[in-house]
Order: C-alpha cells, then structure tokens, then sequence
C-alpha cells in the first residue's frame, strides 16, 4: 500500500524568509507523480507543483521548488521569499503512473504554515 | 476557463436522510473523482468515474455511491445518513485518470449531518 507522511504538523516562518516542507513515500512503483496541494482557510485545494518520478530535475514553479530524492523516497517543498498569502495548510500527494491508479491520490495528514508579517 | 464547479456548497441534513451532491468537471476533462476530508481522517478517496464507468473506489461503506453523466457531469450520493458523514466532500477532475494529469479540485461541498 502507498503511504504518504508529513512529518511537520505545524511550521511557521517569517515573510521574506524561506521554509521547507518535508514529505516521505513509499511505494513499490517505480513510475509515479508527486505533488503539492494548498488548501487556504477558504479550502479550495489549489496545485502548487508537481513532479514526474522519472524525473531527475527538481520540478520549480515561481518561489516554489522541490528536493526530489527517488532513492530516499522524499519530496520536501522549499517556499522562497514567504508572503502572507502563503499561509495554508500544505498538502504532499502521491499517484502511480498506471495500473488501478485511476484518479486516487494519496495524501499526507497535512502542514499547517503560518506565514508572519 | 471555468474550474471545478460543485453544488450546493453548504448543507445540512438529518441522520438517516440521503443527500446527492453534484460536480461539473473543467471542460474537456473526462476523470472525475470523490474525496472526503474530515480532521480525524484526512482526505480519503471515494471513487473515481471515467466514461460513465467507476474505475476505482476507495474504502467506504456501500451507502457512498456515484455515477457519471454522459458530459462528465459527477454526482455522488449517499444514504442514510450518519454523524460521521458530516465531511468537506472535494470533487477532482483530469483529463485522463491515473496517467499523471494533473488532479484539479473544486471548492467542495460542506455536509453537516445532525
């Protein structure tokens, strides 16, 4: 079975500063999708970023980068330049590429960042 | 581009009612697939529809139960209503399933069940 564990139940961090995330996997695919996920107060699930297994190059989109280790089963979530609006509860997601898949992320329990002006 | 649309946003119901709640996925998307979020449980999958057809279904009781429109349209229902269904329900949509596309979630519907 797949599972996801985010070890951080709560960050908190300065604006301007950066922060990182920690997420683990483990699965016994070798070809699978990582994600992202922000949901702010308003519970909106929102893709902060996504990255292919298969992959070696750390996927980054804006401020937001990841540390994709495939051998260590870790994709932790780097926010560069924190902003206020950055506060949410962030979401490590996993799918395999194929198979039964269809549609099912599995998700981590969860970090709430509290971003501090 | 219209994103993931879910009705109603909020409800209430009394145990042992049903309730159906309804998703329109992003056009062109033909993947829809059910979460349920709760604080002690997390987001836990509920199934997914592809073509008209459930492809996947996660481990929830029979009283949880779906089906998709010929446009892709989703509705999901379940009956007899208990406590523990009081949920955030978050519908999801992609363009294929379980090939990566990337998942995009709708504002999902409030069930309070009391």
């Amino acid at each position: 079975a797949q599972t996801v564990t985010q070890s951080q139940p709560e960050m908190s961090v300065q604006e301007a500063e950066t922060v990182t995330l920690s997420c683990t996997y483990d699965t016994s695919e070798s070809n699978y999708y990582l994600f992202w996920y922000k949901q702010p107060p308003s519970r909106q699930m929102i893709l902060v970023i996504r990255q292919e297994a298969y992959k070696q190059q750390n996927a980054t989109e804006n401020r937001f980068s990841v540390n994709f280790q495939k051998a260590a089963k870790s994709f932790s979530l780097k926010i560069s330049d924190s902003q206020l609006g950055d506060t949410a509860m962030y979401f490590c997601a996993f799918i395999n590429a194929g198979g039964t898949s269809y549609g099912k992320l599995t998700f981590g329990q969860g970090t709430i960042l509290t971003v501090h002006p | 581009k219209a994103g993931v649309t879910q009705t109603p946003r909020y409800l209430i119901k009394t145990r042992g009612q049903q309730v159906t709640l309804s998703c329109s996925p992003i056009s062109g998307h033909r993947s829809v697939s059910w979460y349920q979020q709760t604080p002690g449980q997390g987001l836990q999958f509920l199934f997914e529809y592809f073509s008209e057809t459930q492809r996947n279904k996660g481990n929830f009781p029979g009283r949880f139960s779906g089906r998709q429109f010929s446009n892709s349209r989703s509705e999901m229902n379940v009956s007899t209503l208990e406590l523990g269904d009081s949920a955030l329900y978050l519908c999801a949509s992609s363009l294929l399933p379980g090939q990566g596309n990337t998942i995009y979630f709708g504002e999902g519907s409030w069930l309070t069940v009391v």
